[in-house]
């Protein structure tokens, strides 16, 4: 069973801290991503990967950074948090056989509050 | 570009009523579309996707590409049906995987 592990799955900052999202996927994939979900504008993709040092821009990039230094970790920053961070962060994962299914596997959320 | 509509933020039907939740898109390639489905306090997971044309949990979807949409039906909800539905998006031939999500349809089935 595939799983994909989001080490925090609630957080508070203050505003103007550096905050660390990991997320863990046992499966080898080669595709990561990090999305965020918020209320009334569902998921928007914010970093991806395919690879290992390898990032791509989603949607909304701006204020985040991200890590992927081994394969099966993608790590998701805030160098300097603000308010409307505040958010649902989900990290998903899938093999690059499942890319051409479009089928993604989701970690359980990181509610991340920014004070 | 690629956008995905859903124009129904809430929806709420009766147990044994159909229900129909709706996604419109917009691309000029040859996409391939897919239903997502959070209960809840669970992951959000994969429902049903065009290509396999399945039926899953008594849910169907059929792209009709000259209306550009993918509504996904089911003839009569269960209480269970409840939670979050999103229709996304891929390019058609895309290896990378990147799917464009809608905003949502929080699905609500009352006994």
């Amino acid at each position: 069973d595939v799983k994909v592990t989001q080490s925090s799955r609630y957080l508070v900052k203050r505003t103007g801290e550096k905050v660390f999202l990991e997320c863990v996927q046992d499966m080898d994939h080669e595709n990561m991503f990090w999305y965020r979900q918020d209320p009334g504008l569902g998921l928007r993709l914010i970093y991806f990967s395919y690879d290992v040092k390898m990032k791509e821009k989603g949607d909304i990039p701006e204020g985040y950074s991200v890590s992927r230094e081994k394969k099966e970790r993608f790590s998701l920053i805030l160098e300097s948090a603000s308010t409307n961070q505040t958010s649902m962060y989900l990290c998903a994962s899938s093999p690059i056989r499942k890319s051409v299914t479009g089928e993604l596997f989701f970690g359980e959320g990181s509610r991340l509050t920014v004070l | 570009a690629q956008r995905v509509t859903q124009p129904e933020k809430l929806l709420s039907v009766f147990k044994g009523a159909p229900v129909e939740l709706k996604c419109n898109y917009s691309y000029s390639g040859s996409p391939e579309l897919f239903w997502y489905v959070q209960y809840s306090r669970q992951r959000l997971q994969l429902l049903l996707r065009h290509i396999s044309r399945e039926s899953i949990k008594g849910f169907t979807a059929d792209l009709n590409k000259g209306e550009t949409s993918f509504h996904l039906k089911k003839p009569f909800a269960q209480e269970e049906d409840s939670a979050m539905y999103y229709c996304a998006l891929k390019r058609g031939g895309s290896t990378l995987g990147r799917l464009y999500f809608g905003r949502g349809t929080q699905l609500t089935v009352w006994p």
